[in-house]
């Protein structure tokens, strides 16, 4: 099977700080990768997709120089919250697109991390 | 747009219940259908995933259907069990884009 991992799992940080959360396909490439945040007691929302060696493509009303996200290998994307404020205490999720080996296209979600800004 | 709705929001059944979970989208375009469940706090757990040209896959205790013309899955649950509470969430992928849109979940109470 396909696993993606996060890390961290749970991150608690001060107000005003950056955090950045790492998502990674551990037996597969990933050319893309999706990040979805979850807000409590609502469904995932697509931020954005992050396409390995170039720039992100964001979601409408996702501030992209709030949420830094950066594909620099196959098999490794992250998230960075800048200058974290309570309101962006949520639950991230990313999800990889399957190399060729995988049939349609499947894409595996990580399991999430847990961010709360105090 | 799509859109993705789950009726019903909450669910308690006693332990043993057959049970269904409805899924509806207004997109009949789509590429595949997921089922999750997502245990309190935690991420993700796939169930199971139905392509545009299946009508239904199983797994175990669990059977996903799916109608695309009519806009609707189901999540079936035999012989519920009290290891079956969590929140069922389903997500649909529309043709041509590697988006997914979920639903807001059924949050599932099995009783012993």
């Amino acid at each position: 099977g396909a696993v993606v991992s996060q890390h961290p799992s749970r991150v608690i940080c001060k107000s005003g700080t950056s955090v950045k959360i790492e998502c990674r396909s551990l037996d597969f490439q990933a050319t893309t990768m999706f990040w979805y945040r979850q807000f409590p007691k609502k469904s995932l929302m697509l931020m954005a997709t992050s396409n390995e060696g170039s720039k992100a493509t964001y979601e409408q009303g996702v501030e992209k120089d709030k949420f830094l996200i950066n594909h620099a290998s196959l098999t490794l994307s992250t998230l960075t919250v800048t200058s974290a404020h309570p309101e962006d205490s949520s639950f991230y999720i990313c999800s990889a697109r399957g190399d060729d080996r995988f049939s349609y296209n499947e894409q595996f979600f990580g399991p999430g991390t847990r961010l709360t800004v105090l | 747009k799509q859109e993705v709705t789950q009726i019903p929001a909450a669910l308690s059944v006693p332990e043993g219940e057959n049970l269904v979970l409805n899924c509806s989208f207004t997109d009949s375009a789509i590429y595949n259908l997921q089922w999750f469940r997502q245990d309190p706090g935690k991420g993700l757990t796939s169930l199971l995933l139905i392509q545009s040209s299946q009508r239904e896959q199983t797994s175990g205790r669990l059977n996903a259907s799916l109608d695309k013309s009519s806009g609707r899955s189901t999540l079936y649950i035999a012989a519920s069990q009290p290891g079956d509470s969590a929140t069922y969430l389903c997500a649909v992928r529309s043709s041509g884009t590697y988006k997914y849109i979920f639903g807001t979940g059924t949050r599932l109470k099995v009783l012993a």
